[in-house]
């Protein structure tokens, strides 16, 4: 069954980068879009990016360019998000969810990795 | 991109029919029939309840139906349970690989 399993919650100070990882399973990695949404504390979603995780093609939704980085080892069935120069308001829930071959929907999501940025 | 407009919260008695609106411009919601919705219980993962406007996907209940108008979109929930009882989101997809979300819906069951 398709499986999306996070790395564990984080704390980092202002500033500071995180990077955070989701490995996938049970399905053929390299053939479907990866994307990350976050959630931040009592709000709503906000889509981040996309990965192809068989080709490395990846789009950034305009307010993270320049600060979020999206990569993939097709050795090891993972994505990773890296988001840069941390602020208070990045402290949220993030997580990948995978787009299904020829739909635009995320049909299987990770549980969620909680950054919380803290001095 | 701005997110997608939805009513803060819509409520309902059990058994009765519930509709959520999702506003959007002509650039996401108008010019895509790729408008999902995601339904999330306190402290989950958001999971997917209809797709590609009014596709249901396997598994999910026949009392969820989604459709579209202009640059609105809308999910109906018919027969309303207990465990209907979460927060709804819509997304659409805006073109140049990128998407957006609906400011979401606190769904209460009275």
């Amino acid at each position: 069954q398709v499986q999306l399993v996070q790395s564990g919650a984080e704390v980092k100070k202002p500033g500071a980068s995180v990077k955070v990882s989701c490995k996938a399973s049970g399905y053929t990695f390299t053939t479907y879009y990866m994307h990350w949404v976050r959630q931040a504390p009592g709000q709503g979603l906000e889509w981040v990016g996309v990965i192809n995780s068989g080709s490395g093609f990846i789009s950034y939704t305009q307010k993270f360019r320049g600060r979020v980085t999206m990569t993939r080892d097709t050795s090891t069935s993972t994505v990773y998000m890296e988001l840069s120069s941390l602020g208070s308001e990045d402290t949220a829930v993030y997580y990948c969810a995978r787009e299904p071959s020829g739909g635009r929907n995320f049909d299987y999501w990770g549980q969620g990795t909680l950054v919380t940025v803290s001095s | 991109q701005s997110a997608l407009t939805q009513p803060a919260s819509v409520s309902g008695s059990p058994g009765q029919s519930i509709t959520i609106s999702c506003s959007g411009t002509s650039s996401d919601v108008g010019k895509y029939n790729d408008v999902s919705w995601y339904q999330q219980h306190p402290g989950k993962a958001p999971k997917l309840t209809i797709y590609a406007v009014s596709k249901r996907p396997s598994g999910v209940s026949n009392r969820f139906s989604g459709s579209k108008s202009g640059n609105t979109a809308s999910l109906t929930i018919s027969g309303l349970q207990a465990d209907d009882e979460a927060d709804y989101y819509c997304c659409s997809y805006a073109g140049s690989s990128s998407y957006v979300f609906g400011t979401g819906t606190k769904v209460t069951v009275l």
